[in-house]
């Protein structure tokens, strides 16, 4: 069971828009620590997508995007493409843990 | 350009050891704290270890506490995880990742901003 709660998949049709959510606690999220998201192909390794809620390092297309807002934060990829099958993964910090902390992953599928 | 290359995984029987090596390049290594995060086969991303960029600062997950440590050895720029007591649960695939660095106040905070390609350890007999 992770700490960090995310849908297991989500679709939609080529440029459509989805989000995906993670949802954590007054221990994680909702203590103020900040949300960062990954991207990962299948058959690779993961990479950063967006960090510290809504930043995009450099060469991640703005088609994505993130927020966050009490316990919980949000993944959107806007003008969704076949390039975008992957697993998508939240992060966080989690003070009762002191750990970091992952979602179990949601998966991207495009129709 | 910043790269991380695992090493050393393999299949090893339970209660067995295994040393894991991660080589860094195309960034100062003992600025960054690094991490290890294993996913084991079809699940997701379980942060197993972090280290501080002199190697004075180590963490644990609960779940490897006391049968793993993580070192490094800064004139190498190599990262290391010593496995010990290995058990069938502990079978993944295992990412060494640099860590970002960012402070508000007093207070900082760290993101995973480079991975390498990972190495799979199977652990069972």
């Amino acid at each position: 069971q992770s700490v960090l709660t995310q849908p297991p998949s989500v679709s939609g049709a080529p440029g459509q828009r989805v989000t995906i959510s993670c949802t954590g606690s007054s221990s994680n999220i909702g203590a103020g620590f900040d949300v960062h998201w990954y991207q990962q192909l299948p058959g690779t390794a993961p990479k950063l997508l967006i960090y510290i809620n809504n930043n995009r390092p450099s060469g991640v297309p703005d088609r994505f995007s993130g927020s966050k807002s009490g316990t919980s934060a949000s993944l959107a990829i806007t003008g969704l493409q076949a390039d975008d099958e992957a697993d998508y993964y939240c992060q966080s910090y989690d003070t009762s843990l002191s750990a970091h902390v992952f979602g179990a992953g949601t998966k991207v599928t495009v129709l | 350009e910043v790269q991380l290359l695992e090493s050393g995984g393999g299949l090893v029987q339970p209660g067995g050891s295994l040393r894991l090596s991660c080589a860094a390049s195309g960034f100062t290594f003992n600025n960054y704290a690094m991490s290890w995060v294993r996913q084991a086969p079809g699940k997701g991303l379980e942060w197993v270890s972090a280290i501080g960029g002199s190697g004075g600062e180590t963490y644990y997950a609960d779940s490897v506490k006391g049968r793993f440590t993580i070192s490094r050895d800064n004139s190498k720029n190599t990262l290391y995880l010593q496995m010990n007591s290995l058990r069938a649960e502990d079978t993944a695939t295992y990412y060494c990742a640099k860590e970002s660095r960012y402070c508000r106040g007093s207070t900082c905070y760290d993101y995973f901003d480079y991975w390498g390609q990972g190495t799979l350890v199977t652990v069972s007999s």
